[in-house]
């Protein structure tokens, strides 16, 4: 079945330094789609980026992120991190973009900038 | 931002009882989705609806949860007999076709 896995469960990361969050993915769908919600502490999660397009590098917000389906990955960078960043990043997979596409979750990447 | 509505935010039942948790979808989207976040974050897929209809379920939501759609009124997810596993955030997430907007979700805790 499709699968999503985020290795790091916690990043602490220095203000400034760049960001990166790692997602790996297993699907039979050549179609399917991958994205990165942020959720912040009791606010709702939201959708940061997206992408089904192999090998096109797709940005929201100073985030970063480059679908390559040779690797199954669809990793989250940023070039410089803020205090504002730090939240939990969810990767998730959908095996086609429909009205009623479940999402797969990673189990998420809790960051943590620090000054 | 996310207009996905859901109430309470915060519920506290004891083992047994039953739980019943509310969500108002952005208007114009017709496709609603409960998802479970547990303690360790980890997402699991309950139930999700077209209009008033029921897509997809899995086992646990078929036997235990009690779950409806109707129009004009709120989605809502009940819990038939709280068990202490159940205690988790419950998030509702409402969609045009696609991409899910999520609201803030039930906080759910089965003492």
């Amino acid at each position: 079945g499709d699968s999503v896995t985020q290795k790091e469960g916690l990043v602490t990361l220095t203000e400034g330094l760049p960001v990166m969050l790692n997602c790996t993915y297993q699907t039979i769908y050549s179609n399917a789609f991958l994205f990165w919600y942020v959720h912040y502490l009791n606010e709702s999660p939201r959708l940061l980026l997206k992408s089904s397009t192999d090998n096109k590098r797709t940005e929201h917000q100073g985030f970063h992120a480059t679908l390559h389906k040779s690797s199954s990955s669809f990793h989250l960078q940023k070039s410089s991190a803020q205090l504002s960043d730090s939240a939990l990043y969810y990767c998730a997979l959908s095996e086609v973009i429909s009205n009623y596409n479940v999402l797969y979750f990673g189990s998420g990447t809790k960051l943590t900038v620090e000054p | 931002n996310s207009k996905v509505i859901q109430t309470p935010r915060y519920l506290v039942k004891g083992q047994g009882q039953k739980a019943k948790m509310r969500c108002i979808p952005e208007k114009g989207h017709p496709v609603v989705f409960w998802y479970q976040q547990n303690k360790n974050n980890e997402f699991k897929f309950l139930i999700n609806f077209q209009n008033q209809e029921v897509l997809q379920q899995i086992d646990m939501t078929e036997k235990r949860f009690s779950a409806e759609c109707p129009s004009n009124s709120p989605c809502s997810l009940e819990i038939q007999s709280s068990e202490a596993g159940d205690s988790a955030l419950y998030l509702c997430a409402s969609s045009p076709g696609g991409e899910q907007y999520f609201g803030p979700g039930t906080r759910l805790t089965v003492l």
